[in-house]
């Protein structure tokens, strides 16, 4: 039973663009969210994080945005740079600790 | 700081055969996690060490397969014997006290099972 849903497995997007990466979750027992990036050969390296009780938090170019009642987050990356070409995935967890994740958005950023 | 350390990075092995995955944490993280993709799905939790006490395995597929925490540093996760579905990244993870700190992953090991 999948719990965080990725529903785009790939998103292309033009240098110096705005990516927009879409998540939806089950589990309305879930109060911390994640994105993770990860290269290939590579395990997953921590992006951004937001708790439940914010609907937006920003870190540089990343900002995630929170929709609690749509049980939806994003994550907006502007600019678009090459080395942001690597796989997305989004993940929740409550004060069980585990990481509960998406199938991952590949995102490629073209020159 | 050294991050987290996984060995083998790859192990190909027959159904039925052994394996034995190792992971070294980051020092004085007292969680410690694994966790499993397979065929590029999602990365799906198999269990939660804290210390050298299982915290929560509810994740893990069956009695096939067995993880220990020696003394609450490193971990190991074997699987015996191997069937031909425990083909996948097997990731570990650490991290410091709350659920919400950040989970540190290991570059993971590439199983598979012929």
């Amino acid at each position: 039973d999948q719990q965080v849903k990725q529903n785009s497995p790939s998103l292309s997007v033009q240098e110096g663009r705005i990516s927009i990466l879409n998540c939806d979750y089950t589990n309305s027992m879930f109060d911390y969210f994640l994105w993770y990036k990860k290269y290939p050969a590579e395990g997953p390296t921590f992006l951004i994080s937001i708790s439940s009780i914010k609907d937006k938090n920003e870190d540089g170019r990343f900002t995630v945005f929170l929709n609690k009642s749509a049980k939806h987050l994003s994550l907006h990356i502007v600019p678009s740079q090459p080395g942001d070409s690597a796989v997305y995935f989004c993940a929740a967890t409550s004060n069980d600790y585990k990481l509960s994740f998406g199938a991952g958005t590949t995102v490629t950023v073209r020159a | 700081e050294a991050g987290v350390t996984q060995f083998p990075s790859h192990s190909v092995i027959e159904k039925g055969q052994t394996v034995t995955l190792r992971c070294d944490p980051i020092s004085g993280h007292d969680n410690l996690y694994w966790y499993r993709r397979v065929m590029g799905k999602e990365i799906k939790f198999l269990l939660h060490f804290v210390k050298e006490s299982k915290q929560d395995e509810s994740g893990m597929p069956n009695n096939r397969f067995l993880a220990e925490r020696t003394g609450g540093t490193y971990s190991t996760l074997k699987v015996q014997p191997a069937e031909l579905e425990d083909s996948g990244v097997y990731f570990c993870a650490s991290s410091q006290l709350r659920f919400t700190d950040t989970q540190y992953f290991g570059p993971g090991t590439r199983l598979t099972v012929l």
